[in-house]
């Protein structure tokens, strides 16, 4: 099956360090990627849409220059967390999804900012 | 406004027996995709199953099937023959034609299977 392949899985940092996490899709072209974030016993929160070649989308309450994404590929999104706060930390996952398929999961990041 | 509702926190159920997650779902859109998903407890999010807005047929994979029922606007995952390796998080999940692919989940159901 279709496999999405995320780095890092856990990340512990200092406040104010910026964390990249990537996301690739290692089987299928990703024309559409997606980042969720997830707090303790919550559902997934949508927070932003990128398609290859394009600025992502964010959605709202989401900010943008806080959390930078990169679409460079059809295979690879990046989300950077810049100047990272304890506030920030959560757990982060990707998506990544070719045409009309379902959406294929990455295993998730475990940002922890001290 | 809440698209996806999932009005079970938590279930349990016996081994072996078979179990009903309830999901609803708002959309005008005609065109619209419904996923379940389950978590585990080590975060991977793990595809179950798919069932197309147009779809006349109740999706089925393996012991998931989903209950579709598109006038009441309902998908319902079904469980059968439960194992103690279902205890997890399910999501229900939609994903809207309009407006980009965006897939949004339900606030979760967390199943608990007794040995």
């Amino acid at each position: 099956g279709a496999v999405v392949s995320q780095h890092p899985s856990w990340v512990i940092c200092k406040s104010g360090t910026s964390v990249k996490i990537e996301c690739r899709s290692l089987d299928f072209q990703a024309t559409t990627m997606f980042w969720y974030r997830q707090f303790p016993k919550q559902s997934l929160m949508l927070m932003a849409t990128s398609n290859e070649g394009s600025k992502a989308t964010y959605e709202q309450g989401v900010e943008k220059d806080k959390f930078l994404i990169n679409h460079a590929s059809l295979t690879l999104s990046t989300l950077t967390v810049t100047s990272a706060h304890p506030e920030d930390s959560s757990f982060y996952i990707c998506s990544a999804m070719d045409s009309n398929q379902p959406q294929h999961f990455g295993d998730g990041t475990r940002l922890s900012i001290l | 406004a809440q698209k996806i509702t999932q009005t079970q926190p938590g279930m349990f159920v016996q081994e072996k027996e078979a179990v009903t997650l309830d999901c609803t779902y708002d959309t005008s859109d005609q065109s619209y995709g419904l996923f379940w998903y389950k978590q585990p407890s080590s975060g991977e999010m793990i595809f179950l199953i798919y069932q197309g807005s147009y779809d006349e047929q109740n999706a089925t994979e393996g012991r998931y099937s989903l209950n579709f029922q598109k006038a009441r606007k309902s998908a319902n995952l079904v469980i059968s023959a439960s194992q103690l390796g279902d205890s997890a998080m399910y999501f229900c999940a939609m994903r809207e034609y309009t407006g980009g692919f965006k897939t949004i989940f339900g606030a979760g159901t967390r199943l608990f299977v007794k040995a």
